[in-house]
């Protein structure tokens, strides 16, 4: 159980172009999930919480119209990267947790290049 | 603020050899500590976890953590490592089991043969 899955696992775009990353939880309903960003051969670093049905609630830094995170269902979350800059390519884990004080679960990743 | 400190960047212990990777952490109250382990590419796979009760804790694949609350330290330790274990691993800190996480810089393991 506890299983949380990521599509596309790996995009490749052109600067300029919008790209939208899905989170899903497979088998809980995720209350809320949360976006990490991981630069090559660095951390995770927190970008965003989101909770279903509110709006994200984003970390100091992360542009909130730059990073686009809707969480409209309990089994899934969407974080779409605006006019995607060279820059903005990292390695995008999400996670998810039910209740306020469970365990999250992260997904696999997604692995963005903008050309 | 909370903040984990990971001070190896890299190590490298032979095959069969035991290892202990370091993890201090900074936190006001109790805290909530992970291991987890990254292989390249992927994504992050839990090893264990701190919440409370016992402050040596039995994880997958070998690994044990010891909670030292007097020296803010979680280390991860394996007494015998396989090639497979060679992966970026990184401590974590959260003030509950499902609130935002604050990871570390991580360790790179390299196993020799």
């Amino acid at each position: 159980g506890a299983v949380v899955s990521q599509h596309p696992s790996w995009v490749i775009c052109k600067s300029g172009t919008s790209v939208k990353i899905e989170c899903r939880s497979l088998d809980f309903q995720a209350t809320t999930m949360f976006w990490y960003r991981q630069f090559p051969k660095q951390s995770l670093m927190l970008m965003a919480t989101s909770n279903e049905g509110s709006k994200a609630t984003y970390e100091q830094g992360v542009e909130k119209d730059k990073f686009l995170i809707n969480h409209a269902s309990l089994t899934l979350s969407t974080l779409t990267v605006t006019s995607a800059h060279p820059e903005d390519s990292s390695f995008y884990i999400c996670s998810a947790r039910q209740g306020n004080y469970n365990e999250q679960f992260f997904g696999p990743g997604t692995r963005l290049t903008v050309l | 603020a909370q903040s984990v400190t990971q001070p190896d960047i890299h190590i490298t212990v032979s095959e069969g050899a035991s290892l202990e990777l370091r993890c201090n952490y900074s936190y006001g109250a109790t805290p909530y500590l992970f291991w987890y382990v990254q292989s390249p590419g992927q994504g992050l796979q839990l090893l264990l976890k701190y919440f409370s009760g016992d402050t040596l804790v039995q994880g997958i694949k070998g690994f044990e953590a010891e909670f030292k609350r007097s020296q803010s330290s979680f280390n991860l330790r394996k007494p015998s490592v396989h090639w497979s274990d060679a992966a970026e691993y990184f401590c974590a800190v959260g003030a509950n089991a499902g609130n935002m996480l604050t990871f570390g810089g991580g360790t790179r393991l390299m196993v020799k043969p």
